[in-house]
């Protein structure tokens, strides 16, 4: 139980187009997702936090306008990278609160690398 | 939401060595979570110690928890080439869901 599957793992894409990653959890549903950032070698940076039916909550200094994000069921959350730049190469992790856990654990998918060309 | 610290950043050990890595955080805890990150891949979870707990097995993993210290430590026994990979404690306290994630212990178990 308590998967996540991120979609697609990898992508590339040229400079200026939008990329949409999905994350969703698979036998359990989440009111609430997680959006992380990783560059190579570094550690996971929290962008947002996605609530189901509301908008999302995006931490200090992550572009809202840049980076949107919708949760439009309580299995799938969506993140959009708009006018994707070669900066915005990254590795993005999705995670998913498990409300049925005891304590709401959260659990992790498998990350999309993005390379913006 | 608070952020972990692992220590050390960096461990290099020999296969079937145990390898011992640190977290230490700020403030109280409801539990902590240890996580692992294969190169390239996502998180998995490890092991979830509560605040009244002071240690915690799950196979190979041991976890203990001081909150005196506000300190966790995870012991990873007869380590294998397997579990070359970063480390990450996730302390969770009440109020809020998110993790504030730390810079991890990257673990290379030579074989």
């Amino acid at each position: 139980g308590a998967v996540v599957s991120q979609h697609p793992s990898w992508v590339i894409c040229k400079s200026g187009t939008s990329v949409k990653i999905e994350c969703r959890s698979l036998d359990f549903q989440a009111t609430t997702m997680f959006w992380y950032r990783q560059f190579p070698k570094q550690s996971l940076m929290l962008m947002a936090t996605s609530n189901e039916g509301s908008k999302a909550t995006y931490e200090q200094g992550v572009e809202k306008d840049k980076f949107l994000i919708n949760h439009a069921s309580l299995t799938l959350s969506t993140l959009t990278v708009t006018s994707a730049h070669p900066e915005d190469s990254s590795f993005y992790i999705c995670s998913a609160r498990d409300e049925r856990a005891p304590l709401n654990e959260q659990f992790f998918g498998p990350g999309t690398r993005l390379t913006v060309l | 939401s608070q952020q972990g610290e692992e220590d050390p950043q960096a461990l290099s050990i020999q296969e079937g060595e145990n390898a011992t890595m640190n977290c230490s955080y700020k403030t109280s805890i409801n539990n902590l979570q240890w996580y692992r990150q294969n190169s390239g891949r996502g998180l998995v979870h490890l092991i979830l110690i509560r605040s009244n707990e002071r240690e915690k097995h799950s196979g190979r993993l041991r976890v203990t928890l001081d909150t005196s210290k506000k300190s966790s430590s995870l012991l990873i026994t007869a380590s294998r080439a397997a579990d070359t990979a970063s480390y990450f404690c996730a302390p969770h306290t009440s109020g809020t869901y998110k993790y504030i994630f730390g810079t991890g212990t990257r673990l290379k178990v030579l074989a």
